[in-house]
């Protein structure tokens, strides 16, 4: 099945800092990828996908690239701000089994 | 659409108690999962259902956890007995033809 392994957090950063949140998986085939972000006290979003390889998802500054060579969805903002803070998810989908494997998620902190 | 509606938010109820949460999907997604979170292991797939039908039931952690769905706008999540090492956020989320699941915002589960 698939699995994920994401940068151990918590990552601490600086308002208008550059962000890299890493994620690498494996999978059968080639998935979809999903960045998810949750905030406190509240259920997963939506943040951004790609669907195929070179694909670029982007969304809210966040920006992540399908990279299917080194198996890679890395997660990266130019300039964080303090309402980033939040867990991240890292998750790839098959068309086969449709549910979403999730990593361990990386909490950033944005220190104003 | 409002988005999935779980019911309660908050639960908080006695050892060997039965607890039932709620789901109701984004009308028209054919999918729906459960998922639990807890700070020890993190985000994990308990079911998953397919028009109605459950596809994957492997992360049902044992028989007191049991799910149904019995039409395309509701699903349950039964503990029964339940037992303070259940205690966690529940999660639904349903997903449609593109694949990305949309979260609820969670059921809190205290067993005391």
């Amino acid at each position: 099945g698939n699995s994920v392994t994401q940068m151990e957090g918590p990552v601490t950063l600086s308002e208008e800092a550059f962000l890299t949140i890493n994620c690498t998986y494996t999978a059968t085939g080639y998935p979809s990828l999903f960045w998810y972000v949750q905030y406190p006290g509240e259920g997963l979003q939506l943040l951004l996908k790609a669907t195929k390889a070179d694909d670029k998802g982007s969304n809210k500054g966040f920006e992540a690239t399908y990279r299917k060579e080194t198996t890679s969805f890395h997660l990266e903002k130019g300039s964080v701000q303090v309402s980033d803070s939040a867990v991240y998810f890292c998750a790839p989908l098959n068309t086969g089994r449709r549910a979403l494997t999730f990593g361990s998620g990386t909490r950033l902190q944005v220190q104003p | 659409d409002a988005g999935v509606i779980q019911s309660p938010r908050h639960e908080v109820t006695e050892m060997g108690q039965e607890v039932t949460l709620r789901c109701k999907p984004i009308s028209g997604h054919d999918y729906l999962f459960w998922y639990r979170q807890t700070m020890m292991r993190g985000l994990e797939l308990l079911i998953y259902f397919n028009n109605n039908v459950p596809i994957d039931d492997s992360g049902m952690p044992e028989d007191r956890f049991s799910a149904k769905m019995p039409n395309a706008s509701f699903s349950t999540l039964k503990i029964q007995p339940s037992e303070p090492r259940d205690s966690a956020v529940y999660f639904c989320a349903s997903s449609g033809p593109l694949g990305e699941a949309f979260f609820g915002q969670g059921t809190r589960l205290t067993v005391v």
